[in-house]
């Protein structure tokens, strides 16, 4: 048990469906995360929360709507989704300070989606 | 931006063989990470090096950053069928509020 739990492990959906992937983390951290995974591309950032805030969007496409309901929980919501949206949507979360220091991230297990 | 080269891209050696990975950066990071991630599953942190020049082990696992905090290696003694994975290296520095910036990963198979 990471501690980091990310549900389904597994999605396949079309192009016009609309889905949500749920994460929730039981550390008590305060800042949580979404990262894209492709083949053979380094992890992408897409999405921080920072106690409840969202406070990094890297230029990810508005089919992609994130929600963030409490530090513990959050939620990435799919709509119109591309075949080149398939990956493994990684959750993350960390107990980020508001001085700097180190900031080491629990990942969850993925979410694995095909977009048909 | 920033970023990070972790090389090689993939390894495929011989059991009991030791291993040696890589991170470097034209950039300064004040905390190096080292990740695990085993197929199908989410990355998992193996070491954290939080000063320049800091030598870490876990186990057969042994990891340094850099004097200069541009660089970070990661090595495994004596390689068994279950260290088969994705490493990632990280960087953190305080200037980007903390944010840690991946490496493109080194994927490690071994042959039994």
């Amino acid at each position: 048990e990471t501690g980091v739990t990310q549900t389904p492990r597994h999605l396949v959906m079309g192009m016009t469906n609309k889905k949500s992937l749920k994460c929730e983390q039981h550390l008590g951290h305060n800042a949580m995360y979404w990262y894209k995974q492709s083949a053979k591309k380094p992890l992408e950032l897409m999405f921080v929360y920072n106690f409840k805030e969202q406070t990094e969007n890297n230029s990810v496409p508005s089919r992609f709507s994130p929600e963030c309901p409490n530090s513990s929980h959050l939620f990435l919501h799919l709509h119109t989704l591309q075949p080149e949206d398939s990956a493994l949507y990684l959750c993350a979360s960390s107990h980020r300070g508001r001085s700097s220091g180190a900031n080491v991230l629990t990942f969850g297990a993925g979410s694995r989606l095909t977009v048909l | 931006g920033q970023q990070l080269n972790q090389s090689p891209q993939s390894m495929f050696i011989q059991e009991g063989e030791d291993v040696s990975m890589n991170c470097t950066s034209s950039s300064i990071f004040n905390t190096w990470l080292w990740y695990k991630q085993d197929p199908g599953e989410g990355p998992v942190l193996l070491i954290a090096l939080y000063k320049a020049g800091e030598l870490t082990s876990n186990g057969r696992l042994t990891a340094q950053s850099g004097i200069t905090r541009k660089d970070s290696f990661l090595n495994i003694s004596a390689s068994i069928p279950s260290d088969v994975g994705i490493y990632f290296c990280a960087g953190q520095t305080h200037n980007a509020g903390n944010m840690l910036t991946f490496g493109g990963g080194t994927r490690l198979m071994v042959k039994p």
